[in-house]
């Protein structure tokens, strides 16, 4: 079965700048997460979708972050303009029904110069 | 926010020896999971406690849940090189799907 995938694998761009991040779940996966992981830090939910609405984006910066799943399937996430502190790796994860385990992508690590 | 708080930051030892990792939270939870990384890598999942339960196996990982203190630990017996990794314990709340994860704790196992 193939896991998730994501690219690009590295991204280095100037601040204020932007991106996008795409993301390919598992096939069969509802429900799709972004998590944005600061070094030496646990990943922070950014996004929740479900097929191709959004479940929770309580902690997505909506001034600058942007993210869409459409067809419930795919999904990138944008950053428009980039911040010096949006360096860090930016995770997929999806998984098949509720209250059981994510599958994780490798991540995109992004620095921001 | 954080729920998940893991201790110790930092875990070093002898290969063979048993790393015990412990994970503390403060809301009610559906479940609660750990996850490995390694170094610049993605987050695999190890193992998945459910709320009504208080031990759990797999293979060499041995997880503990104790509701009423509202911690966890991850025992991984006989340790190897290759287990060195951070560790994540996640928790699921009862009030929503989202997974919070902890800040983790640096394994190193010496060969």
């Amino acid at each position: 079965e193939a896991g998730v995938a994501q690219s690009p694998r590295y991204k280095i761009i100037e601040k204020r700048q932007s991106v996008a991040f795409w993301c390919n779940p598992i096939s069969g996966h509802a429900t799709l997460y972004w998590y944005q992981q600061i070094l030496g830090q646990g990943p922070k939910l950014l996004i929740q979708f479900q097929n191709n609405g959004v479940v929770d984006d309580s902690q997505l910066p909506k001034d600058r972050f942007s993210a869409e799943r459409l067809k419930g399937v795919d999904s990138t996430l944008k950053i428009q303009p980039a911040k010096l502190e949006d360096s860090a790796v930016y995770l997929c994860a999806s998984r098949e029904g509720a209250y059981n385990e994510q599958f994780f992508g490798p991540g995109t690590r992004l620095t921001v110069l | 926010s954080q729920q998940g708080e893991e201790d110790p930051q930092a875990l070093s030892i002898q290969e063979g020896e048993n790393a015990t990792m412990n994970c503390s939270y403060k809301t009610s939870i559906n479940n609660l999971q750990w996850y490995r990384q390694n170094s610049g890598r993605g987050l695999v999942h190890l193992i998945l406690i459910r709320s009504n339960e208080r031990e759990k196996h797999s293979g060499r990982l041995r997880v503990t849940l104790d509701t009423s203190k509202k911690s966890s630990s991850l025992l991984i017996t006989a340790s190897r090189a290759a287990d060195t990794a951070s560790y994540f314990c996640a928790t699921e709340e009862t009030s929503g799907s989202r997974l919070t994860f902890g800040e983790g704790t640096q394994l190193t196992v010496n060969p």
